[in-house]
């Protein structure tokens, strides 16, 4: 089936440092990639996406890129600001009977300190 | 535009009580989510309304949770009778469309029902 594997968290950085969390997935077809945020008290947003192999999604300074051969779509940030801060879910859509389902990470706890 | 709406945010019940939660999608989304989110885990998907009919409904126990989505825009999700296990955030999202045609289906989430059954 699909899925997506994330590294664990909680990861603590201090401000200004390099961020990496990584993502793998598992897919038949050609899935597409994204990752969504969870800042403390709101709901899910999308923070970038990628739709085909080499793809790079962008967005406030995180970028991840579509590696379609080593099933990977990891997230960086070159540099992290404590309104970083927030749960980073990675998530794989795939294309079944005409709708796309969409299936969750579990989720990478980041917290940045001053 | 308005956001996805979701009520209430908070609900605490008793073990065997019944508990409905409300979704209003954003205006001509066709495609509405519920997510069920257990604390420490990612959401998991339990049912999936193209328009009013269900396209996906394999993860939802359907012996104690059922859902609609009458004319195709509000949604209710209900769970009858609860269990401790359902203590979870339910997570409301829509899309504008289900099907991938040119792009990716981005999900606008709502900002969650918390439930705790005790």
């Amino acid at each position: 089936g699909n899925s997506v594997t994330q590294m664990e968290g909680p990861v603590t950085l201090s401000e200004e440092a390099f961020l990496t969390i990584n993502c793998t997935y598992t897919a038949t077809g050609y899935p597409s990639l994204f990752w969504y945020v969870q800042y403390p008290g709101e709901g899910l947003q999308l923070l970038l996406k990628a739709t085909k192999a080499d793809d790079k999604g962008s967005n406030k300074g995180f970028e991840a890129t579509y590696r379609k051969e080593t099933t990977s779509f990891h997230l960086e940030k070159g540099s992290v600001q404590v309104s970083d801060s927030a749960v980073y879910f990675c998530a794989l859509g795939v294309n079944s009977g005409g709708y796309q389902k969409v299936t969750f990470g579990t989720g990478t706890k980041l917290q940045v300190i001053p | 535009e308005a956001g996805v709406a979701q009520s209430p945010r908070y609900k605490i019940i008793e073990k065997r009580q019944s508990v409905a939660f409300w979704c209003n999608p954003i205006s001509g989304h066709a495609t509405l989510y519920w997510y069920q989110q257990i604390l420490g885990q990612g959401p998991k998907l339990l049912i999936q309304f193209q328009n009013n009919g269900v396209v996906d409904d394999s993860q939802l126990p359907k012996d104690r949770f059922s859902a609609e989505r009458l004319k195709g825009v509000d949604s209710t999700l209900k769970i009858q009778p609860a269990k401790l296990e359902d203590s979870a955030v339910y997570l409301c999202a829509s899309s504008q469309a289900g099907a991938v045609l040119s792009g990716a289906n981005v999900l606008t989430f709502g900002a969650g029902s918390r439930l705790t059954v005790l």
